[in-house]
């Protein structure tokens, strides 16, 4: 069965500096890989996902995620964090075939940026 | 354009009552997909169609629970009789899906959250 950790319950960070969110994966092939944000009081909003191919992947909003299968992490990064990003970060992962349909969720990662 | 309508956004309700939660998915969406968002276990797929009909619904906690789409525009979540432990918000989310496929991008609505007392 697939599943997903997210190590940080929650992360303190300053605006303007560098951010990492972990994400590490159990599926026993390639899997698709999300990354959503959920602000407060709203629905989630796909950030970025990966499928095959170049293993650095572009977001929106400034995010990157990149997909090390050595590790089976799928860490999200921004170089420069602004306070809107202040949100709840969750990483999903799906299985690898063209017929799956069921997304694994972590149990995510709240941010909060202090000024 | 319209993102995934639910209503309400807020339901109080006492243990023993029947809830129901609805939600019209973005027009020209073909897939539909119900959550359950909770502190403890965080967010579990509950039942997804496809082209209005139950394609998984092993995420459906116990036959208290059903869901329901009618037509491509409309979904209803309903548990009956509701318990404390219900409480939790419940998300729905649609995608253009070509046959089922995780790859096809999920769009959320902004959930339900469920109080039962």
């Amino acid at each position: 069965a697939q599943s997903v950790t997210q190590p940080d319950i929650h992360i303190t960070v300053s605006e303007g500096a560098s951010l990492e969110l972990r994400c590490n994966y159990s599926y026993g092939a390639t899997p698709y890989l999300f990354w959503y944000v959920q602000s407060p009081g709203q629905g989630l909003q796909l950030l970025l996902k990966y499928f095959s191919g170049d293993t650095l992947v572009q977001g929106i909003k400034g995010f990157e995620a990149e997909f090390k299968r050595s590790q089976s992490s799928f860490n999200l990064r921004k170089p420069s964090v602004h306070w809107s990003d202040a949100a709840e970060y969750f990483c999903a992962v799906g299985p690898g075939t063209c017929t799956a349909s069921k997304l694994t969720f972590g149990t995510g990662t709240r941010l909060q940026v202090t000024l | 354009d319209a993102g995934v309508i639910q209503s309400p956004r807020h339901e109080v309700t006492e243990m023993g009552q029947e809830v129901t939660l609805r939600c019209k998915p973005i027009s020209g969406h073909n897939s539909l997909f119900w959550y359950r968002q909770t502190m403890m276990r965080g967010l579990e797929l509950l039942i997804y169609f496809n082209n209005n009909v139950p394609i998984d619904d092993s995420g459906m906690p116990e036959d208290r629970f059903s869901a329901k789409m009618p037509n491509a525009s409309f979904s209803t979540l309903k548990i009956q009789p509701s318990e404390p432990r219900d409480s939790a918000v419940y998300f729905c989310a649609s995608s253009i899906n070509k046959g089922g496929r995780v790859t096809d991008t999920q769009y959320f609505g902004p959930g339900t959250r469920l109080t039962v007392l």
